[in-house]
C-alpha cells in the first residue's frame, strides 16, 4: 500500500537504553522530516533529509541520530534515551509541491 | 524564540457557527503558510494552505486570510461541525515550497453539538 507508515506504533524503554524508531515511505519523496510532538510546544523538527545520504539537524537533534541510505527509509535513533525524551514522533514526507505527509505516529515512553 | 505563534491554545463554538482560528508569524522570510488538522492517535493532514502573493484561499468550509503587514493568518470554518473538533497547526515556510515547515503549536477546536 502507499504511504507512510511508522513502527511500532508504542514503545516502552528504559533510560539509557538505544532505541529506533523506522520509518518508510512509498512515493519516492526526496524530502522526510522527523518530529515530536509535546504538550506546550507543539511540533519541532528533530532532523531532516533533503535526499538518500543527505540529513541535517532540526531544532532540537540532541541526542537523536538519522541515516538515510535508501530514499524510502528514515529511521531514527535515540542513542541513550532520557525521560525528556518521552514524547509522540511523527515522521513526514515531502516531494515539495504538496506539503507534508504524516505517519500516524510513535508513541516513546521512556522510564 | 518561536516564530510562528498560535497564542490561544484552545477554542470552543456551537456547532453551525463560525471558527476563527489565529496564527502570527515573526519571520520575513515566510512566504508559504499551510494548517493542519490533528486528530487523537492521529498523524497531522494537509488542511489548506496560501502563498504571499494572495490573501485568501478558499476551500469549501475552510477559507484562510492572510494578512502580510501584520503577519498574521487566520483560519475560518464555516459552518463548524463536530467532526472538526481537532488541534489545528499553523506552519511557515521560507521558500514557497513545503519542505522545512516551522509549525505552531496548535489550538484545541471543540465544536459544541
Amino acid at each position: 500500500d502507499a504511504g507512510i507508515t511508522q513502527s511500532p506504533r508504542y514503545k516502552i524503554t528504559e533510560t539509557g537504553r538505544q532505541v529506533t524508531l523506522m520509518c518508510h515511505q512509498t512515493w519516492s519523496h526526496s524530502y522526510m522530516f522527523w518530529y515530536r510532538q509535546d504538550l506546550g510546544h507543539g511540533l519541532r523538527l528533530i532532523y531532516y533529509s533533503a535526499a538518500a545520504d543527505i540529513t541535517d539537524k532540526g531544532e532540537v537533534p540532541d541526542g537523536y541520530v538519522v541515516s538515510r541510505s535508501k530514499t524510502e527509509n528514515f529511521p531514527l535513533t535515540l542513542e541513550s534515551a532520557t525521560r525528556s525524551q518521552t514524547s509522540v514522533y511523527f515522521c513526514a514526507s515531502s516531494d515539495r509541491a504538496y506539503g507534508y505527509t504524516f505517519g500516524s505516529g510513535t508513541r516513546l515512553t521512556v522510564v | 524564540d518561536q516564530q510562528v505563534k498560535q497564542n490561544s491554545p484552545s477554542l470552543s463554538v456551537q456547532e453551525g457557527r463560525i471558527s476563527i482560528l489565529n496564527c502570527d508569524y515573526t519571520n520575513s522570510m515566510f512566504d508559504y503558510f499551510l494548517w493542519y488538522k490533528k486528530y487523537p492517535a492521529e498523524g497531522p493532514t494537509f488542511l489548506i494552505s496560501i502563498s504571499s502573493i494572495k490573501d485568501k484561499n478558499e476551500d469549501g468550509r475552510f477559507t484562510v486570510f492572510l494578512n502580510k503587514s501584520a503577519k498574521h493568518l487566520s483560519l475560518h470554518i464555516v459552518p463548524s461541525q463536530p467532526g472538526d473538533s481537532a488541534v489545528y497547526f499553523c506552519a511557515a515556510s521560507p521558500t514557497g515550497a513545503n519542505s522545512k515547515l516551522t509549525f505552531g503549536k496548535g489550538i484545541t477546536l471543540s465544536v459544541r453539538p
